[in-house]
């Protein structure tokens, strides 16, 4: 199975900051690669598809990038509402395999 | 608007079998694809597979015989079946729509989820 490490596993940083989650991929899997964002009580969120697609409804403020292997999820200013946890899921081989998260919180 | 609906017990005895649905409104199943995702106490998530518009199914190997994905599309439906459970089968169960946005495939459309705790 493709393996996903996303880094860090957890961040605080503070409002109007600009955030980069990271994701890396064990081998190549082109642009199939989405992110999501969890909070507790409600369902996954997706917020970048194809590696660099804004989702459906997704704040500007967000935005995905690749750089060979190496995904992110860039948040160009921080607002409370973006405390969550964030995946990485690559869709280029069955099985289907997400990153271990990353949970962000505001200072 | 597409919306999906997981339903199905919370509490499940281990050997049992837990049995999930996926009500959907606003949408066909005979169109896109329709999966089961599931997430563990401490965050780890798992794809669990798929069933196609077609009703062909594809599973995540790590079930390997446990799991089998099933449909009626009289009602709109789409199941859930995992065998044999244990108590590393606890997790909240969530349904999704892989559909087609633009570009490309993502999990647009998800359930609320379901919270399923195997214990005797």
């Amino acid at each position: 199975d493709i393996q996903l490490t996303q880094s860090p596993s957890s961040m605080s940083a503070s409002l109007g900051d600009r955030v980069s989650l990271t994701c890396q991929s064990s081998q190549g899997i082109g642009n199939y690669l989405s992110w999501y964002q969890h909070k507790p009580g409600k369902p996954p969120k997706p917020m970048i598809y194809y590696a660099t697609n804004l989702a459906d409804g997704v704040p500007s403020r967000f935005s995905g990038s690749r750089s060979g292997s190496d995904y992110s999820l860039t948040i160009s200013s921080l607002e409370s509402e973006d405390t969550a946890i964030y995946y990485c899921l690559q869709y280029d081989e069955y099985p289907f395999t997400f990153g271990s998260g990353t949970k962000l919180e505001i200072k | 608007e597409v919306q999906l609906q997981e339903s199905g017990p919370g509490l499940v005895k281990p050997s049992q079998s837990l049995s999930l649905t996926c009500s959907v409104t606003g949408y066909s199943i005979t169109s896109n694809y329709w999966g089961w995702i599931r997430k563990f106490p401490g965050n780890k998530m798992e794809w669990m597979g798929y069933i196609s518009y077609s009703g062909s199914t594809s599973y995540n190997p790590s079930l390997k015989s446990r799991i089998s994905i099933t449909r009626d599309t009289s009602k709109n439906q789409f199941f859930l079946q995992l065998n044999s459970v244990t108590t590393e089968d606890t997790a909240t169960y969530y349904c999704a729509r892989w559909g087609y946005n633009n570009y490309d495939y993502y999990f647009d459309y998800w359930g609320q989820g379901v919270m399923v705790t195997v214990s005797s």
